[in-house]
């Protein structure tokens, strides 16, 4: 069956770059993407890109598709105490068989 | 307040009880969807509806049933609660199945 795998724990410290990894099984996605979740919280989107590109940056947030390797990754620039939560990488598809499928989560903690 | 909103927020039930858990949106998003989150799994879909009286299984349907009579309405209902459903229940919308899904903040179930 398809997959969404991510590593578990990140942990970085205040101000650096943080880079969150997903890999995914399913060549004809067509959206993948990130989402945040705080504590005691659903899941919010953060962005997202189309399979058709390879780059997408929305102010602190890069995202680098490399649909080859089917290997998404999540950039936070400057990385704050406020972005310590859990972050899921998501794929969708509406060609064949309808799916919206989420990984295991990347729990990034922030050190001050 | 325009949004989606579950309920209840927590709940502790016994073995064997059936349960239903609500959830509404305020936006006529056409589809619905039903996750669980678990330790180490991420999210995982259980049942997902693309329009009033279109429901359709997840990747974890066994045990739970669901219905969807009126846009806004999509009730998850475990028959016979096990153990193993204790877990957090995300219900989520969407305007077209792909794209952003719009979470409500979850209910915490717990099975003794």
């Amino acid at each position: 069956g398809e997959d969404v795998e991510q590593s578990l724990f990140l942990s970085v410290r205040e101000g650096d770059s943080s880079v969150i990894n997903c890999t995914y099984t399913d060549s004809s996605s067509t959206y993948l993407y990130w989402y945040k979740q705080e504590p005691g919280a659903g899941l919010q989107l953060l962005t997202y890109i189309f399979s058709n590109m390879d780059m997408k940056q929305d102010q602190r947030l890069t995202v680098l598709l490399n649909k080859k390797d089917k290997h998404l990754s999540l950039r936070i620039a400057d990385t704050q105490t406020g972005d310590s939560a859990i972050y899921f990488c998501a794929e969708s598809t509406t060609s064949g068989t309808y799916k919206y499928i989420f990984g295991t989560g990347t729990r990034l903690k922030v050190l001050a | 307040d325009a949004g989606i909103t579950q309920s209840p927020r927590y709940k502790i039930t016994e073995t064997g009880r059936q349960v239903t858990l609500m959830c509404h949106q305020t936006w006529s998003h056409s589809y619905m969807f039903w996750y669980r989150q678990d330790l180490g799994h991420g999210l995982r879909l259980i049942y997902y509806s693309a329009a009033a009286d279109i429901t359709d299984k997840g990747e974890v349907p066994d045990g739970y049933v669901v219905s969807r009579s009126k846009t806004e309405n999509f009730p998850l209902t475990l028959e016979s609660a096990t153990r193993s459903q204790t877990s957090v229940y995300f219900c989520a919308s969407s305007e077209r199945g792909v794209g952003k899904l719009f979470f409500g903040s979850g209910t915490q179930l717990s099975v003794l």
